[in-house]
Formats: structure tokens, sequence, C-alpha cells
């Protein structure tokens, strides 16, 4: 397996652009979620899905993110518009229900940077 | 979740044992320790959990104490691609809210050559 796959890996845009991002999953992982790391906070959950279902997106920062899962084997993050606050990495992950949920497989992130 | 307390950083010397500590000292019965690190500009891995007994892979070992308050990961020999920083995570493995995990500040392991 190819891991997560996320797209892409850096961004540059400036502000009050629409800000697209992408991750493949790994095949048969039940459960996706999005981080975000930056240096002044970390590592922070935004949102997580199962089964291609929202469960919990309280770490979602405003109405001006959103994300969208349509199928098993892909999922988007969105900022409209952005803003420079919003620049940090962007890490998707997943795992599968069962003995291994708590064994999450990270991609390599996307860098973005909101001019 | 029980809450974790690690050490900001530590330093190793290449090739000796790295051995890092962790305190979860409320943690629950039912609460297994999930040790993760980060290498610069990458994404976090996985490196090995456990819930009472002492576990051992590939990559490291976890040694949990008989009350589980507190844990240790050891690297047994460090080398410098071990440089990253070191995550100490407390969460149950059933009742809901599986995967979502709570990232704290970890610990900034240096290995020296």
């Amino acid at each position: 397996d190819a891991g997560v796959i996320q797209s892409p890996r850096h961004e540059v845009t400036e502000m009050g652009q629409e800000v697209t991002l992408r991750c493949k999953p790994i095949s048969g992982h039940d459960y996706l979620f999005w981080y975000r790391q930056t240096m002044m906070r970390g590592l922070e959950l935004l949102i997580y899905f199962n089964n291609n279902v929202p469960i919990d997106d309280s770490g979602m920062p405003e109405d001006r993110f959103s994300a969208k899962m349509p199928n098993a084997s892909f999922s988007t993050l969105k900022i409209q518009p952005s803003e420079p606050r919003d620049s940090a990495v962007y890490f998707c992950a997943s795992t599968r229900q069962g003995s291994g949920a708590n064994v999450l497989t990270f991609g390599a992130g996307s860098r973005l940077t909101v001019l | 979740d029980a809450k974790t307390t690690q050490p900001p950083s530590m330093d190793c010397a290449e090739g000796r044992a790295a051995n890092l500590p962790c305190n979860h000292s409320t943690i629950s019965g039912n609460e297994y320790v999930y040790w993760y690190r980060q290498i610069h500009s990458q994404g976090p891995q996985y490196i090995i959990h456990g819930l009472k007994n002492n576990e051992t892979n590939e990559m490291a070992s976890l040694i949990i104490t008989e009350d589980r308050k507190s844990s240790t990961l050891i690297l047994p020999h460090a080398t410098l691609r071990d440089t990253a920083v070191y995550y100490c995570i407390v969460r149950a493995l059933y009742g809901g809210s599986q995967g979502n995990l709570i990232f704290g500040k970890g610990t900034k392991l240096s290995v020296k050559p």
C-alpha cells in the first residue's frame, strides 16, 4: 500500500483565495482524520470521519473551514476564504476500527502558506 | 482521557539507549499507552502501544510500571535518525471516539554523534 496520500504537498496562496487540500486514505481503513500543526498550537484535531460520515467537527476553527468525504477513498478539506493565520501544515490520517483503532497512519502533510 | 506529562527535551549519545519517560498518573483501567514520533517535516509515526505488560517491537520497547501510572519508551541503540519529537498518548481502545488522538507537546529527543 502507498500509505496515506495527500496533495498538494505545498500550497502558497493569497489571502481571500479558496484552498482545497486532498487526502486518499489507506484502502480498507474506515476512519479518516484531519489534523493541523502550527508552532504555537502543536497538532490539533480538526475533524474525523467514520465510514465517510463526519463524527466530530468540534475542532474546525470556524465556518471558513469545511471537510467532505464523498467516498471511502477520498476526502477534502476546504478553506474559503483563506487567511494568513491559516498557514500551517495539514495532516490527514487513517485507521481501521478494531484492535488497531488508535494506530493511525499519517500522510506526509500539506504545507499551506497564506500571504 | 488521562493527561500525560513528558519532559520537553532530552539528549542522547548515538549508539546509546534512549529512555523517554511519560507520566500518566490518572490513567484508567481500560486505557492504553501509545507512543508516536514525528521526525522534522514528516507526519507522526506510530511506534508502539501497551496496556500493562511490557512490549517490544522492531522499533522500541515499552516499559509500563506495575501501577500503570508511568511508562518509559526505550530506543535500545539510538541513531541520528531517531532525532524527533516523541509523543506519549493515553487512550481507551473502545467506547466510541476511536482514533481521535490528542497530541501534547511531547519530548524533543536530540541524538548527538
